[in-house]
């Protein structure tokens, strides 16, 4: 299984700054064919299922405010909040679509400070 | 818009099968370009993929799971399933169902991410 590693576990930010939550694969997720790689990443907020942000590592999905960047590849990633609002609050998971089973990483919680 | 809803009893006894059912509204279950699929989250966060299941019925299951687990479809009904036998309090969690996209890249099909989910349903293996 691919093994998705994300840190911090807990990430407190200020309204305004920025955010950087990071992800790690056992193995690479870059596809040499194609340059693509295989990670999205979703939001999770209290109560509610996840949420997809961004695909392709950095593709983001319709409707999800610029503030939100995808970077990396191979085996490292990173999503960035430009400028951390109120309803970011959040557990942030990635997910790694290239092989079976499909995995997550055990989620970065996201704080105000 | 897709909508997905899960449905299931919220307790089940150690050893029982679970059986949980999703509806899809707003869209075809039996177009293709998609895997139907269920999630679990685990108490303390971990998101864990137990399998999906296309319009034709072909399937794809998390090895962890596999001898105990069974998705199923019904087209007509707009319902896919899932059958979890012999479960255990370790099987307590948030049973999600959602749609897994395929895409084709470089004239390749790719099976990829997720969207959108169901709110989920809680199930709770106690005696």
């Amino acid at each position: 299984d691919i093994v998705m590693t994300q840190s911090p576990d807990s990430l407190p930010v200020s309204l305004g700054e920025r955010a950087t939550l990071n992800c790690k694969s056992s193995q690479s997720l870059l596809n040499s064919f194609n340059n693509k790689n295989y990670l999205a990443w979703y939001q999770q907020k209290p109560g509610q299922p996840p949420k997809l942000l961004i695909y392709w590592a950095s593709t983001r999905d319709s409707g999800v405010p610029g503030r939100f960047s995808g970077s990396g590849s191979g085996t490292d990633f990173t999503l960035t909040i430009s400028s951390l609002q109120a309803e970011d609050v959040a557990v942030y998971y990635c997910q790694q679509y290239y092989g079976d089973p499909r995995t997550f990483g055990q989620g970065t919680r996201l704080e105000i400070k | 818009q897709v909508r997905l809803q899960e449905s299931g009893p919220g307790l089940i006894k150690p050893s029982q099968t679970l059986s949980l059912t999703c509806s899809v509204s707003g869209g075809s279950i039996s177009s293709g370009g998609y895997f139907w699929t269920w999630i679990r989250q685990l108490p303390g966060r971990g998101l864990e993929w137990i399998g999906n299941i296309d319009y034709s019925g072909s399937t794809h299951y998390n090895p962890s799971l596999k001898n105990r687990v069974t998705i199923s479809i019904d087209t007509f009904a707009h319902q896919f399933y899932l059958r979890l036998n012999s479960v255990t309090a370790a099987d307590t969690a948030v049973y999600f169902c959602t749609r897994e996209m395929e895409t084709m890249v470089e004239a390749v099909i790719i099976r990829a991410w997720f969207d959108p989910w169901g709110q989920g349903t809680r199930v709770i293996v106690s005696s």
